[in-house]
C-alpha cells in the first residue's frame, strides 16, 4: 500500500479536462514539493510537473500541478489519446526518510 | 543532453546478489546538486523509490531494503552501481536509474527529470 494515495482511473473524452489526486500527510506532501510522472505504456517515467506547478522545458502547458496543505492535484485539459497513461505523484517522506510515489493513476482517454 | 542506461543480468537464482550498473553521460555526479537514484516496479505494479547517493557521497536507503542494498559511485566512469543482496522472487521489477535534483530548500531529494529505459530483472529458480 502506497505511502501517497491516488485514484487507480480516471476517464473523460478527448477535449476535455480530468485531475488528478494526490493525498498524502504532514510528513511528506504537506512539507515538502510534489512532482508528477507520466508512463505511458512500456515507457519509463517522464518528468511532468515538479515543484508542485512547475513544468519541465517542453511539457505542454495542458498539465498543470496544484496543492493545498497534504494533498496535490495534476490536471489535463485539452484531452488527447496519448495521454493515456500512468500517472505517479512522487516527494520526500521525512518521517519514513524515504522517497514516495503514489499507486499510480491510469488514465483512459475514451 | 542527459543520458542514462541500465545494465546487468536479467535472469538471477533466488539468494543470489543482484548487482546493476547506471552508466550516464551529460551531467557530472560531482557537480552540487546533483545524484542519480534508484527505482523499481515490479509488473503492472506502482514505482517504489530504492536508493539515491549525491554529489558529495551522501546515501540514502529505502528503510526497508537498507539492510541488502548498496549504491556506489564512480564519477570517473560515469557510473552508479547498485547491489542487492539476498534476491527474491517478489524483487522481479524493473529497475530504473534516474538523475535527481537536490532540494536545497528542503535539504531533500527534489525530482528525477531524466530515466533511464530501465531493465527487467526475473528472479527465478
Amino acid at each position: 500500500q502506497s505511502v501517497l494515495t491516488q485514484p487507480p482511473s480516471v476517464s473523460a473524452a478527448p477535449g476535455q479536462k480530468v485531475t488528478i489526486s494526490c493525498s498524502g500527510s504532514s510528513s511528506n506532501i504537506g512539507n515538502n514539493y510534489v512532482s508528477w510522472y507520466q508512463q505511458l505504456p512500456g515507457t519509463a517515467p517522464k518528468l511532468l510537473i515538479y515543484g508542485d506547478n512547475k513544468r519541465p522545458s517542453g511539457i505542454p502547458d495542458r498539465f498543470s500541478g496544484s496543492k493545498s496543505g497534504t494533498s496535490a492535484t495534476l490536471g489535463i485539459t485539452g484531452l488527447q489519446t496519448g495521454d493515456e497513461a500512468d500517472y505517479y505523484c512522487g516527494t520526500w517522506d521525512y518521517s519514513l526518510s524515504v522517497g514516495v510515489f503514489g499507486g499510480g493513476t491510469k488514465l483512459t482517454v475514451l | 543532453q542527459i543520458t542514462l542506461k541500465e545494465s546487468g543480468p536479467t535472469l538471477v537464482k533466488p539468494t543470489q546478489t543482484l548487482t546493476l550498473t547506471c552508466t550516464f553521460s551529460g551531467f557530472s555526479l560531482s557537480t552540487s546538486g546533483v545524484g542519480v537514484g534508484w527505482i523499481r516496479q515490479p509488473p503492472g505494479k506502482a514505482l517504489e523509490w530504492l536508493a539515491l547517493v549525491y554529489w558529495n557521497d551522501n546515501k540514502l536507503y529505502s528503510p526497508s531494503l537498507k539492510s541488502s542494498l548498496t549504491i556506489t559511485k564512480d564519477p570517473s566512469k560515469n557510473q552508479v552501481v547498485l547491489t542487492m543482496t539476498n534476491m527474491d522472487p517478489v524483487d522481479t521489477a524493473t529497475y530504473y536509474c534516474a538523475h535527481l535534483v537536490y532540494n536545497w530548500n528542503y535539504r531533500s531529494p527534489y525530482y528525477f527529470d531524466y530515466w533511464g529505459q530501465g531493465t527487467l530483472v526475473t528472479v527465478s529458480s
